[in-house]
């Protein structure tokens, strides 16, 4: 238990779906991030947010829509995916943003787009 | 930028013996992680070792900051040391973190 959780586990969508993903941290942090994990790549940042207000936007699609309502919680919201969007989603927090900060994980949520 | 090599790719091991990872950065840095994801897609962080030599139980870590590399050290593998372990340095410039491919190990009960 990293204190970091996430829902759905597993989410099936169609490309005209609309759907949340949904990031809790548990750990009284600062900062949270979304990272896309693609089969055979590198984690990837998609974005970053430091006290609600983002900070960081990794050139990500604006099909792609994050929302950081609060400084514990962290939704992505997706709409009009392509195939090649799927990928497992993880969500991570830290104490404060910057990259000499420890960083704790979900578990993740496994998109297959159809 | 700042490139981040994991070797070796893929390792398989048998119960009870050791291994040694290694992260490869090109860049001098100031902090670096050792992550596993378990098979689910949990990551966890083991270390935070910016340099010099932590120990967690049967795992330690190395970091060289001089030399460019850090190295993971798993003694006597259990099944449940299986996933994929990355390291993570940050790229100075883009003030992002940046994470290896990753080493594939498979413990064989």
């Amino acid at each position: 238990e990293t204190g970091v959780t996430q829902t759905p586990r597993h989410l099936v969508m169609g490309m005209t779906n609309k759907k949340s993903l949904k990031c809790e941290q548990h750990l009284g942090h600062n900062a949270m991030y979304w990272y896309k994990q693609s089969a055979k790549k590198p984690l990837e940042l998609m974005f970053v947010y430091s006290l609600e207000e983002r900070v960081e936007n990794n050139s990500v699609p604006s099909r792609f829509s994050p929302e950081c309502p609060n400084s514990s919680h962290l939704f992505l919201h997706l709409h009009t995916l392509q195939p090649e969007d799927s990928a497992l989603y993880l969500c991570a927090s830290s104490q404060d943003a910057g990259t000499n900060e420890k960083l704790f994980f979900g578990s993740g949520t496994q998109l297959s787009v159809l | 930028g700042i490139q981040v090599e994991q070797s070796p790719p893929d390792l398989i091991l048998q119960e009870g013996a050791n291994s040694t990872l290694r992260c490869n950065f090109s860049d001098s840095v100031n902090n670096l992680q050792w992550f596993h994801q378990n098979p689910w897609g949990q990551l966890i962080n083991l270390f935070y070792i910016p340099s010099g030599t932590k120990q967690n139980g049967r795992l330690s870590a190395t970091t060289v900051a001089t030399e460019r590399y850090s190295l993971l050290y798993i003694s006597s593998s259990q099944t449940t040391d299986s996933g994929v372990y990355f390291c993570a340095v940050p790229m100075n410039r883009d003030d992002k973190i940046i994470f290896g491919k990753g080493t594939r190990l498979h413990i064989l009960p």
